[in-house]
């Protein structure tokens, strides 16, 4: 089945900095990749996804990049902020299949202002 | 529009008993799944339900098992408590399985004493 791994663990960061965190996965049907946040107390929010037909997605601060051909992607937050505080999950599955959603074990990112 | 709403937040059992989690996944929305938390474990895969029909399982022992009613409601229950079932449980629904990303609940924080 699919496995998704994900570095670093943690992660801290001087405000202002960038922050990238890396992410691989094994089935190479993959073809969904979405990124979530989690905040204390709270469930993880998706902040960006990008799908196999794309390299790279941005959106404000925030983008992902896919290289299909090494089976890995990654998430990059610029200009970071105290609020970027969070433990970030990136994820796996092939939509449209009804596959279930494989995590990687998350990545702690730490501002420090 | 209204989240993705789990209750209980909090549950206190003792190793043994039974307990029922419950999600309103968001309008419209007919897939839910669910997952366990633990900060060992990271996110684990439990089931995911779409119309009522238990589409996906993950590696979990009988003793957790799900359900959908025709309102997309979902529950989950797991009997016969261990203290390693402690953990968060999150329900996530989406529009149709694997398509999009997930919209997670708070979740309901499972403590077996």
């Amino acid at each position: 089945g699919e496995n998704v791994e994900q570095h670093p663990s943690t992660l801290s960061v001087q405000e202002g900095d960038s922050a990238v965190i890396k992410c691989t996965y094994s089935d190479s049907a993959s073809n969904y990749f979405p990124w979530y946040k989690q905040e204390l107390g709270k469930g993880p929010q998706l902040i960006i996804d990008i799908r196999s037909n794309v390299g790279e997605k941005k959106d404000q601060r925030i983008a992902v990049t896919l290289n299909k051909t090494a089976k890995h992607f990654s998430l990059h937050i610029t200009e970071t902020q105290p609020e970027d505080s969070a433990v970030y999950f990136c994820a796996a599955s092939i939509e449209t299949s009804y596959d279930k959603v494989i995590f990687g074990p998350g990545t702690s990112l730490s501002v420090i202002p | 529009k209204a989240g993705v709403t789990q209750t209980p937040r909090y549950l206190i059992k003792t190793r043994g008993q039974q307990v029922t989690l419950s999600c309103s996944p968001i309008s419209g929305h007919r897939s839910v799944s669910w997952y366990q938390q633990t900060p060992g474990q990271g996110l684990q895969f439990l089931f995911e339900y779409f119309s009522e029909t238990q589409r996906n399982k993950g590696n979990f022992p009988g003793r957790f098992s799900g359900r959908q009613f025709s309102n997309s409601r979902s529950e989950m229950n797991v009997s016969t408590l261990e203290l390693g079932d402690s953990a968060l449980y999150l329900c996530a629904s989406s529009a149709e399985t694997g398509l999009g990303g997930y919209t997670f609940g708070s979740g309901t924080r499972l403590t077996v004493v």
